[in-house]
């Protein structure tokens, strides 16, 4: 596709559930990022992944947060037993480079989840 | 660990003049400082970056400037436009982590005609 895309877009989900929130990078993207962004912040990283690798798990919250990338390209973010605070917009970056400063990261629109 | 600070939360301008925003970083092995803009309910964009070697980058009516000895970077946006409203956050990054990038909480802008 053109761009980094998200699904769902919006997700309400009963405290206690369990969310799978999907990434779909640019094609050809070798490194791919988590971000939360809770409301009025600034987004905070979650975990990176190289290919199908995942370098960097230090910012997922706890241990109920995981993500994988089995193939090298899609992405999935899935939260278990989801609580009032995981309510924030998820945030998907992929780029053509590996490392945040070796090139532009592309986000894609997000995944707000709200838990009830 | 890195920690950034913005300021200001909140900038109205009007139309035509120059809106400034500063952050600050902990850190004195940040090499990397990109500027994103988010408009509301949007994905966040990289609208100019700077790295550690250079002192200022510009491109267009957008200039960053790095001061590494006070540790701080500025954004610059010069003859703002309406369509230049939106939420703009700095970030940084220090090699602690490839994907780490540390963000600043934003600042939002708004230009009026």
């Amino acid at each position: 596709g053109a761009g980094v895309s998200q699904s769902p877009r919006y997700k309400v989900a009963k405290r206690g559930q369990d969310v799978a929130l999907r990434c779909d990078p640019i094609s050809g993207h070798v490194s791919l990022f988590w971000y939360q962004q809770a409301l009025g912040q600034g987004p905070e990283f979650l975990t990176y992944f190289q290919n199908e690798a995942q370098l960097d798990k230090s910012g997922l919250p706890s241990d109920r947060f995981f993500a994988e990338r089995p193939e090298g390209s899609v992405s999935t973010l899935k939260i278990q037993r989801t609580q009032q605070e995981d309510s924030a917009v998820y945030l998907c970056a992929s780029s053509l480079s590996t490392g945040v400063n070796t090139g532009e990261l592309f986000f894609g629109e997000g995944s707000r989840l709200t838990v009830l | 660990g890195e920690n950034v600070e913005q300021h200001p939360s909140t900038l109205s301008v009007q139309e035509g003049d120059s809106a400034v925003i500063k952050c600050t970083y902990s850190d004195s092995a940040s090499n990397y400082f990109p500027w994103y803009k988010q408009e509301l309910g949007k994905r966040p964009q990289l609208i100019i970056d700077i790295r550690s070697n250079v002192g200022e980058k510009k491109d267009q009516r957008i200039a960053v400037t790095l001061n590494k000895t006070a540790k701080h970077f500025s954004l610059h946006i010069t003859e703002t436009q309406p369509e230049d409203s939106a939420v703009y956050f700095c970030a940084s990054f220090y090699g602690g982590s490839q994907g780490n990038l540390i963000f600043g909480k934003g600042t939002k802008l708004s230009v009026k005609p």
